[in-house]
């Protein structure tokens, strides 16, 4: 499977705990995205690489989210101190970004994460 | 900030049936795309429209784009069950690789 994976698909916790969560790309894709979802509602941006380099942030994305993508391949999504709010799908996208043009950005299968 | 409105957000139709739906957005974009997602899945990616007047189709599912207006909207032609999910639109502001998505349209198609 070519696709972007992620990993865990589920993940329970509890509040106060901290949370790791890995994306594998589409091998040749340069751009990678993190996008949080909660149930009736669409994705909504929290932040997004191009390379190694992480080039926009959310406003709503608080101290205690942390992204990195240390060699521009995967990447993980940290949450330290969760709270239930924090309760969500958490999805990866990754496209192929040639100077301006925009391409399709192609979504994994999402991480859910349960905060009790 | 880019808002990015979809309607109907509950369409519940006969399967033969035509009915489209409306994606609205609230400052200029360069770029508009349409996804698909069934319950507990990911986001499977339908169409990309990149220009004013833009047009595709797959199926029975045709998208297009109205860029003046900040419009777009998703056609259904003789609607099958097999469609039955929820559809997002999504807008990519100027000068950001970032999408803004609606709030979905979830379409129920009965026999």
């Amino acid at each position: 499977d070519t696709g972007v994976s992620q990993d865990p698909r589920h993940k329970i916790t509890k509040r106060g705990q901290n949370v790791t969560f890995r994306c594998d790309p589409i091998s040749e894709h340069n751009r990678l995205y993190w996008y949080r979802q909660t149930l009736g509602q669409g994705p909504e941006f929290l932040t997004y690489f191009q390379n190694e380099a992480q080039l926009e942030k959310s406003r709503l994305l608080s101290d205690r989210f942390s992204a990195e993508r240390p060699k521009g391949s995967f990447s993980t999504l940290e949450i330290q101190r969760t709270e239930q709010g924090d309760s969500a799908m958490y999805l990866c996208a990754s496209s192929l970004g040639v100077g301006g043009l925009q391409e399709t950005q192609y979504f994994g299968p999402g991480t859910r994460l349960l905060v009790l | 900030e880019l808002k990015v409105e979809q309607n109907p957000l509950f369409l519940s139709m006969q399967e033969g049936k035509n009915y489209t739906i409306y994606c609205n957005y609230s400052t200029t974009s360069d770029r508009l795309y349409w996804y698909r997602q069934d319950p507990g899945k990911s986001l499977e990616s339908l169409f990309v429209l990149l220009s004013n007047g833009a047009v595709k189709q797959e199926g029975r599912l045709m998208a297009s784009l109205d860029t003046k207006a900040r419009l777009s909207t998703l056609h259904i032609t003789a609607a099958v069950h097999d469609l039955s999910a929820t559809y997002f639109c999504a807008v990519g502001p100027l000068a950001t690789d970032k999408l803004i998505f609606g709030t979905g349209t979830r379409l129920q198609v009965f026999p």
